[in-house]
């Protein structure tokens, strides 16, 4: 498809379990982002991918939270032992390269409830 | 650091008045400055973006923003407001980085 695509779209979890989360980015799109969105509130910045650089890990809200990117390709957001307090829209958007002037496309999201 | 804040968490208007959406920015650099817009059970879309060059930007769906930096401001304005306006509406900032900072976001409810 042309736009960014996230799976599945909505995930209902057991506390303590782990969860995978899949982003597919605009095909030729160098930067990938994660945010978190709870309800009510603004977006959440988790990580970034940018080519082949290491990523930018800073907002991760714990070591539960893990992502990986294969090149400039899929990415999957992974939520071991998940709380309840993770329960959020998880957010994936891309963009033609990192920086101040190129627009972000974001994807429908992924709910994630845990029970 | 840069920050983002919006002034107001809930704005109601009638169909067919203006719609201000206000947002005040910090930030250490000469940022770049968007709006997004939510709407229910959609995806963020992009309604705007400054980067330095011309401070009234004009985006999709008749909404215009004006950057003034002596005030720190990026407020959101449309003349007349539609029904297919109601959403969530969000004033971010970037650096001159990759990271987005994303304000609180501003409910907007049009009243017919």
């Amino acid at each position: 498809g042309a736009g960014v695509s996230q799976s599945p779209s909505n995930k209902v979890t057991e506390k303590g379990k782990d969860v995978e989360l899949r982003c597919d980015p605009i095909s030729g799109h160098t930067a990938l982002y994660w945010y978190r969105q709870r309800l009510g509130q603004g977006l959440e910045f988790l990580i970034y991918f940018q080519g082949n650089s290491a990523p930018d890990k800073s907002g991760l809200p714990s070591d539960r939270f893990s992502a990986e990117r294969t090149g400039e390709s899929v990415s999957t957001l992974t939520i071991q032992r998940t709380q309840q307090e993770d329960s959020a829209v998880y957010l994936c958007a891309s963009s033609l390269a990192g920086g101040m002037n190129t627009e972000a496309f974001f994807g429908q999201g992924t709910r994630l409830t845990v029970v | 650091a840069q920050s983002v804040t919006q002034l107001d968490s809930h704005v109601s208007v009638s169909e067919g008045t203006p719609v201000l959406l206000r947002c005040n920015y910090s930030s250490s650099y000469s940022p770049s400055l968007f709006w997004y817009v939510q709407h229910p059970n959609k995806g963020l879309q992009l309604l705007l973006k400054y980067t330095s060059a011309a401070t009234l930007v004009k985006g999709i769906n008749g909404f215009e923003a004006e950057f003034k930096k002596s005030e720190t401001s990026f407020h959101l304005t449309k003349p007349s407001a539609h029904m297919s306006d109601a959403a969530e509406y969000f004033c971010v900032v970037s650096p001159n980085d990759y990271k987005l900072s994303f304000g609180a976001g501003t409910t907007v409810t049009v009243r017919a």
